[in-house]
């Protein structure tokens, strides 16, 4: 069964950075496309940024400069720093397999003074 | 850019009934498409990939239908857990990105 675990979320300041991360089960990071999508709070779904199994990366428009995403094969974890945080990046972040086919649970990121 | 727009905004229906929800793009995007479902405090459901195929463990009840830039879910008969939030969202392979509609609330009536 595949289970998807995030952590990492929190409040940080306006030009802060965190470091979220995603615990994968029952398949393996490396062999699967893997997303990061968030959502504001009372909002709709954002499509974050992609990790191609070949190791491509890409990014949304928004973040790209600031957010990378990557993983540790041997941990079969997924990561997403973020840098460079603003105020509209408080969201609650999810990993999903592929472009969204089984997602975990979320982290909330909250960016505030 | 394409845009994904979903109508309508709220749909209200009682169990039991017919659900028909709306996504429309602004450009032809084949049957790139797929569904989701949101549940207050959980995170999106894959229902239907690429228009049309149900996602493993969706009940037939759920179907999905068009192509190029007009698209549709169809619940057939509405059951107390399908009162969600449904966004669309188109997979784009270049460059590699996806789009997500503003979303439908369906609600109790």
């Amino acid at each position: 069964e595949v289970q998807l675990v995030e952590s990492g979320g929190g409040l940080v300041q306006p030009g802060g950075s965190l470091r979220l991360s995603c615990a994968a089960s029952g398949f393996t990071v490396s062999g699967n496309y893997m997303s990061w999508v968030r959502q504001a709070p009372g909002k709709g779904l954002e499509w974050v940024s992609i990790l191609y199994s070949g190791g491509n990366t890409y990014y949304a428009d928004s973040v790209k400069g600031r957010f990378t995403i990557s993983r540790h094969n041997f941990k079969n974890t997924l990561f997403l720093q973020m840098n460079s945080l603003r105020l509209e990046d408080t969201a609650v972040y999810y990993c999903a397999t592929g472009w969204g086919d089984s997602w975990g649970q979320g982290t909330l990121v909250t960016v505030s003074s | 850019e394409i845009v994904l727009t979903q109508s309508p905004a709220t749909l209200s229906l009682s169990p039991g009934e017919r659900a028909t929800l709306s996504c429309r793009a602004s450009q032809n995007i084949n049957t790139y498409l797929a569904w989701y479902l949101q549940k207050p405090g959980q995170a999106p459901r894959l229902l239907i990939y690429d228009a049309s195929n149900r996602a493993t463990g969706i009940p037939a009840r759920f179907s999905g239908s068009g192509s190029g830039t007009d698209f549709i879910l169809t619940i057939s008969s509405l059951e107390p857990d399908d009162f969600a939030v449904y966004y669309c969202q188109h997979r784009s392979n270049w460059p590699p990105r996806a789009t997500f509609g503003g979303g439908t609330k369906v609600e109790i009536k």
